[in-house]
């Protein structure tokens, strides 16, 4: 069992819909962070999470700790938004991220 | 503030030809890591370096790999002998301290194929 889960693998959606991707993980984090990776293209930070809930513009992501799961959600999605989105985690007392395998989104217009 | 440059962005080799990739990380940052992303795998931690030092590098294969983050110039990810399997893209990140859970900024990758 991979240390870090994401759910689901695949998601396509329609223009303005709004997107939740999932994220578990089994060990001890000091931080969660989401990763979007365009197609051919480089990796973008977009949140650094240790509590709470973070937004930026029509992303929010919400970390419990107590459960080791965070979600990353879209609002109004838009067919630019189409990528993958990695989940990765910070292990406990070390500088190294562990990540999950991505969510692939594809929002058709 | 440029971001973090990698070079080449594409590398074709033959087996049993050597491959360097370099990493410049972002201006005031002294940490570096590198990750492989195997075709159609999820991205794998390699090795975190800091100036003139490797500070882990337990996720390196035991062989043909090595990295350095020399006093001046990019960290290099160097391969000797490449084999096919080799074949994935090879991202590097910096951060500028040395806590865990900071952001790491990343490059835009280095993809390299072995024919």
């Amino acid at each position: 069992k991979n240390e870090v889960e994401q759910s689901p693998q695949n998601l396509t959606a329609q223009e303005g819909e709004f997107i939740t991707i999932n994220c578990s993980y089994s060990v001890g984090i000091s931080a969660l962070h989401w990763l979007q990776q365009h197609p051919g293209g480089g990796i973008v930070s977009l949140f650094m999470l240790s509590s709470g809930k973070k937004k930026h513009g029509r992303l929010i992501a919400t970390i419990n700790i107590q459960e080791k799961h965070s979600s990353l959600h879209i609002t109004a999605s838009h067919p630019r938004d189409s990528a993958v989105y990695i989940c990765a985690v910070s292990l406990y007392n070390t500088d190294k991220l562990i990540f999950g395998t991505g969510t692939r989104l594809q929002v058709f217009p | 503030n440029a971001g973090v440059m990698q070079n080449p962005r594409h590398l074709v080799r033959r087996r049993g030809q050597e491959a360097r990739l370099r990493c410049s990380p972002m201006k005031g940052h002294s940490h570096v890591y590198w990750y492989r992303q195997l075709p159609e795998e999820g991205l794998k931690f390699m090795v975190y370096l800091q100036k003139e030092n490797i500070i882990d590098e337990s996720g390196m294969p035991k062989e043909r790999f090595s990295a350095e983050f020399p006093k001046e110039g990019p960290s290099i990810l160097r391969i000797q002998q490449v084999v096919r399997g080799d074949s994935a893209a090879y991202f590097c990140a910096s951060s500028p301290l040395r806590s865990p859970g900071e952001t790491q900024y990343f490059g835009p990758g280095t993809r390299l194929l072995v024919l």
